[in-house]
C-alpha cells in the first residue's frame, strides 16, 4: 500500500513534554498539509508544506508548534511544552495539484492525549 | 473566509435502503471543488466523491452521488443500497484551489448508522 502513513498512532504524554510525529506522503505528491481533529468535530487546517517550503500557518499553530519537510518528503510536526488543550487527532494529508485540479489524501492520523 | 455547515449530527438508515446527507457552504468565490468524506470508527479519512463547481453534471461515484445546486450552495450526498460498511463519520468539505495551497474547510460532520 503507498498511501499516506502517519507515526506514531498514538501517543501518550505528560503535561509539559514535547512531542513529535511523522507524515510520509505518497511518493509523488508535492503537497502536505496538516490538520488537528478534536473529538466530534470536523479537521482544521494546521500548517502545508509546497515540497520543502512551509507556505501557509494557521492561527491555530501557536509557537509552541513547528512543522518541517525536509527535501519535500517526510514531513514532521513537533509539539514543545504540550497542554491539555493540545488533546486531539492530528491528521496529515498529501496531493498533486495537476491541471488546477487537486485531491487531498489522508493518513490514519495521529491521537495525542496529554494527561 | 468560507463556511460549510452539515445540519444532521446524526442519522440512521436500514441496509439497502437510501439517505441523503445535507451540506451547505458559504463562499464568495466562483471556482472551487467540494468533497465528501468518510471517516470510520477505525478513523481514516476517506475521500467519498467530488465535484467541481464549474461542472453542471452531478458526479457519481457507484452508489454514492451528490445534488449540486451552486445558486443555492448546496451540496447533498446520496447514499444508495446502503450497507453495514456505510456507517460512519461523513464530512462535507470546501476547498479553493490555489497555487500556492488549498486548505480543506470540514463541516462538522454527520454520524451515519446503517441497521441490519
Amino acid at each position: 500500500d503507498t498511501g499516506v502513513s502517519q507515526n506514531p498512532r498514538h501517543k501518550i504524554t505528560k503535561r509539559g513534554q514535547n512531542v513529535t510525529f511523522r507524515c510520509d506522503p505518497i511518493s509523488e505528491h508535492n503537497r502536505l498539509y496538516w490538520y488537528r481533529q478534536t473529538l466530534g468535530q470536523g479537521p482544521e487546517f494546521l500548517t502545508y508544506f509546497q515540497n520543502e517550503a512551509q507556505l501557509e500557518k494557521s492561527r491555530l499553530l501557536s509557537d509552541r508548534f513547528s512543522a518541517e519537510r525536509p527535501k519535500g518528503s517526510f514531513s514532521t510536526l513537533e509539539i514543545q511544552r504540550t497542554e491539555q488543550g493540545d488533546s486531539a487527532m492530528y491528521l496529515c494529508a498529501s496531493s498533486l495539484r495537476l491541471a488546477g485540479q487537486e485531491t487531498q489524501y489522508f493518513g490514519p492520523g495521529t491521537r495525542l492525549l496529554v494527561l | 473566509a468560507q463556511t460549510v455547515t452539515q445540519s444532521q449530527p446524526e442519522m440512521s438508515v436500514q441496509e439497502a435502503e437510501t439517505v441523503t446527507l445535507s451540506c451547505t457552504y458559504d463562499t464568495s468565490e466562483s471556482n472551487y471543488y467540494l468533497f465528501w468524506y468518510k471517516q470510520p470508527p477505525s478513523r481514516q479519512m476517506i475521500l467519498v466523491i467530488r465535484q467541481e463547481a464549474y461542472k453542471q453534471q452531478n458526479a457519481t461515484e457507484n452508489r454514492f452521488s451528490v445534488n449540486f445546486q451552486k445558486a443555492a450552495k448546496s451540496f447533498s450526498l446520496k447514499i444508495s443500497d446502503s450497507q453495514l460498511g456505510d456507517t460512519a463519520m461523513y464530512f462535507c468539505a470546501f476547498m479553493k484551489p490555489q497555487t500556492s495551497g488549498s486548505r480543506l474547510t470540514f463541516g462538522e460532520g454527520t454520524q451515519l448508522t446503517v441497521n441490519p
